[in-house]
């Protein structure tokens, strides 16, 4: 069975500084990974996806995150963190080949800029 | 509308009622999935549609939970004998279909839920 783990239950960063947000997961083969972002009152809104390729993704709002196979990791990082970027962040997996095709979502990590 | 979109918005039932949940997904998209949310956690996953039929329904909790898609295009979610525990959001999400092969790799585009609150 797959799972994710998002070890921080909120990240505080200061705006203008770099943010990370971080995410392992646990698959049998190789993964799809997903970044989603849940604004107050909001649905879950798609960031960015690693299918194949290269292992930098880059997503939507100034996102990327970075596949690392070798650690089974898929964290979500910006350069710059802006206020609005304050939000519920969902990392998730699908394997590739076996298992449940449905997504499986971390417990999410709350995004706190301070301005 | 453009979007998913998820009736009620808001249930309040007493427990041991019947509670239907409907979800109509972005026209065209073949897959549909039903999640739940409970407070401070990630969205579980229930089930997963594609087409008319559910190709997963493993993340039903029990037999009080089902759900239907008769002509692949509108979902409801249906709970028996509600209990205090299957208070929670309920998510619903659509795709364009994967199904060819292995893996996820469409993008969900969500709803904004129904939350139900079993009192």
């Amino acid at each position: 069975a797959q799972s994710v783990a998002q070890p921080e239950d909120q990240v505080n960063v200061a705006e203008g500084n770099p943010l990370t947000v971080k995410c392992t997961y646990s698959v049998s083969g190789n993964p799809y990974l997903f970044w989603y972002v849940q604004y107050p009152n909001r649905g879950l809104q798609f960031l960015l996806k690693y299918i194949t390729g290269d292992n930098l993704v880059k997503g939507s709002y100034g996102f990327e995150a970075e596949f690392n196979k070798s650690q089974t990791s898929f964290h979500l990082k910006k350069p710059s963190a802006l206020v609005s970027d304050s939000a519920l962040y969902f990392c998730a997996v699908s394997p590739v080949h076996t298992g449940r095709r449905a997504l499986t979502f971390g417990s999410g990590t709350r995004l706190q800029v301070q301005p | 509308g453009a979007g998913v979109s998820q009736t009620p918005s808001n249930k309040v039932t007493e427990k041991g009622k019947y509670v239907e949940l409907r979800c109509d997904p972005i026209s065209g998209h073949t897959a549909l999935y039903w999640y739940r949310q409970s407070l401070g956690q990630g969205p579980e996953f229930l089930i997963y549609f594609q087409g008319t039929g559910a190709a997963d329904d493993s993340g039903l909790p029990n037999d009080r939970f089902f759900a239907v898609r008769p002509e692949g295009s509108v979902s409801t979610l249906k709970i028996q004998r509600t209990e205090r525990g299957d208070s929670a959001v309920y998510l619903c999400a659509s795709s364009f279909s994967t199904a060819t092969s292995g893996g996820n790799t469409g993008e969900l585009f969500f709803g904004e839920g129904s939350r139900l609150t079993v009192l």
